[in-house]
């Protein structure tokens, strides 16, 4: 039973453009939503994160939206950069004993 | 530099055999997990350690034992290892105070099974 459902699999974007990334879960005692950036033959290093009592996170070009209600949310990475290519990972992390639950995953290439 | 070392960097062995990868926290961190990366997949949760403890335990193999050190390294031990278990074998650490709740990753061991 997947945990976090994310989609798209994989997204072309033009260089300047606005990337989107969205990510559901079911489980309502995850308390910490953590994004994860991942190029080839490198470890996943966090990108950004938000708790659930917030709506939406920024930093930089990078935007967590949060819909508690929706039990979804989403990765917009604003003025997309070639070098903005790369795999991006959603997560959950559930209460007890700190445990992770990960996305799919998410192929991002931006054309320059 | 995320702070966690993974030892070895590459690994290239035969089917049938036994390998052990190594993983190094940050310091002051006292949970660390194993994840696994098949090509152009997702991360499998294996197996997680607090304090040299078993804490959850995800898709790992029977084939597949961890343990976690009393100076917190940990290590991953696969055996009788099959042509599938080619994979991206990641070890993560968190639980070092103000950042609990973010997980650090390695640079990886990259496992090849000929």
């Amino acid at each position: 039973q997947q945990q976090v459902k994310q989609s798209p699999q994989s997204l072309i974007v033009q260089k300047g453009g606005i990337s989107i990334i969205n990510c559901a879960y079911e489980n309502t005692a995850f308390d910490y939503f953590p994004w994860y950036q991942q190029f080839p033959g490198k470890g996943p290093a966090l990108l950004i994160a938000i708790r659930p009592d917030v709506s939406e996170k920024k930093e930089g070009r990078f935007t967590i939206s949060f819909n508690k209600s929706a039990k979804q949310f989403s990765l917009h990475i604003m003025d997309s950069q070639p070098g903005d290519s790369a795999t991006y990972f959603c997560a959950a992390r559930g209460y007890n004993f700190n445990k992770f639950y990960f996305g799919s995953g998410t192929k991002l290439n931006v054309k320059p | 530099d995320s702070g966690v070392t993974q030892t070895p960097k590459h690994l290239i062995t035969a089917t049938g055999q036994r390998v052990t990868l190594r993983c190094s926290p940050r310091s002051g961190d006292l949970s660390v997990y194993w994840y696994q990366q098949s090509l152009d997949q997702g991360l499998q949760f294996l197996i997680q350690y607090y304090n040299g403890e078993e804490r959850a335990k995800g898709n790992i193999l029977e084939r597949f034992s961890a343990q976690q050190f009393p100076d917190l390294h940990s290590e991953l031990n696969l055996s009788s290892l099959e042509l599938g278990d080619s994979a991206l074998y990641f070890c993560a650490s968190s639980g070092g105070g103000g950042a609990q709740e973010t997980q650090y990753f390695g640079p990886g061991t990259r496992l090849l099974v000929l």
